[in-house]
């Protein structure tokens, strides 16, 4: 089985300060990890993955994510947050060891950047 | 190319009324998915196609219907739809070997 967690509901950061938006999986295989953002009234964007090799994934519009096995974390993060960054992020796991092309979402985490 | 593109972009039905989420992609991929969006629920999977020809359910089937009518196209039926079937439709589409989805812009589905 595969679950995600991402554990706040709402990120609150003003602009120019870093952030970073929580998520923690649980899989009984090899992980691939993803990110994705959505807009207000848009479908989801693809923003980063990690399949395998270096484990900080830089990903679009400057965001990058570390993927820590030992805590079985996947968090996004970005240096300096824009007004422009608000919107909901979902991260999503899927096991590689089943073959599936099946992921799993989170809940979604809600992000903020205040001018 | 379009990407992946949903019609209609918004529905509103009354109870017991039927109707079909079209959906589309131009990408040729094989893969593809019909999710519900509900707020604090996250994505949920209603039923999925590896490829054309085959459709498997997911994790909130009931009260839904698939048909995978070639390889660009996924659509979502609701025979007799319900208020616990309001919510935002979307379909996403992958190809074999790669790994991320893409998304359409979603359809916003209200029954009464």
């Amino acid at each position: 089985a595969q679950s995600v967690a991402q554990p706040e509901d709402q990120v609150n950061v003003a602009e120019g300060n870093p952030l970073t938006v929580k998520c923690t999986y649980s899989v009984s295989g090899n992980p691939y990890l993803f990110w994705y953002v959505q807009y207000p009234n848009r479908g989801l964007q693809f923003l980063l993955k990690y399949i395998t090799g270096d484990n900080l994934v830089k990903g679009s519009y400057g965001f990058e994510a570390e993927f820590n096995k030992s805590q079985t974390s996947f968090h996004l993060k970005k240096p300096s947050a824009l007004v422009s960054d608000s919107a909901l992020y979902f991260c999503a796991v899927r096991d590689i060891s089943g073959g599936s092309y099946i992921p799993t979402f989170g809940r979604g985490t809600s992000l903020i950047v205040h001018p | 190319n379009a990407g992946v593109t949903q019609t209609p972009k918004f529905q509103v039905l009354k109870t017991g009324q039927s109707m079909t989420l079209q959906c589309a992609q131009d990408m040729n991929h094989n893969s593809m998915y019909w999710y519900r969006q509900d707020p604090g629920m996250g994505l949920r999977l209603i039923y999925y196609s590896a490829s054309e020809g085959t459709t498997d359910k997911g994790e909130v089937p009931n009260g839904y219907n698939v048909s995978r009518l070639n390889k660009r196209e996924f659509s979502l039926r609701l025979e007799s739809a319900a208020p616990s079937q309001t919510s935002v439709y979307f379909c996403a589409s992958i190809r074999t070997g790669n790994h991320e989805q893409y998304f359409g812009p979603g359809t916003r589905l209200t029954v009464t």
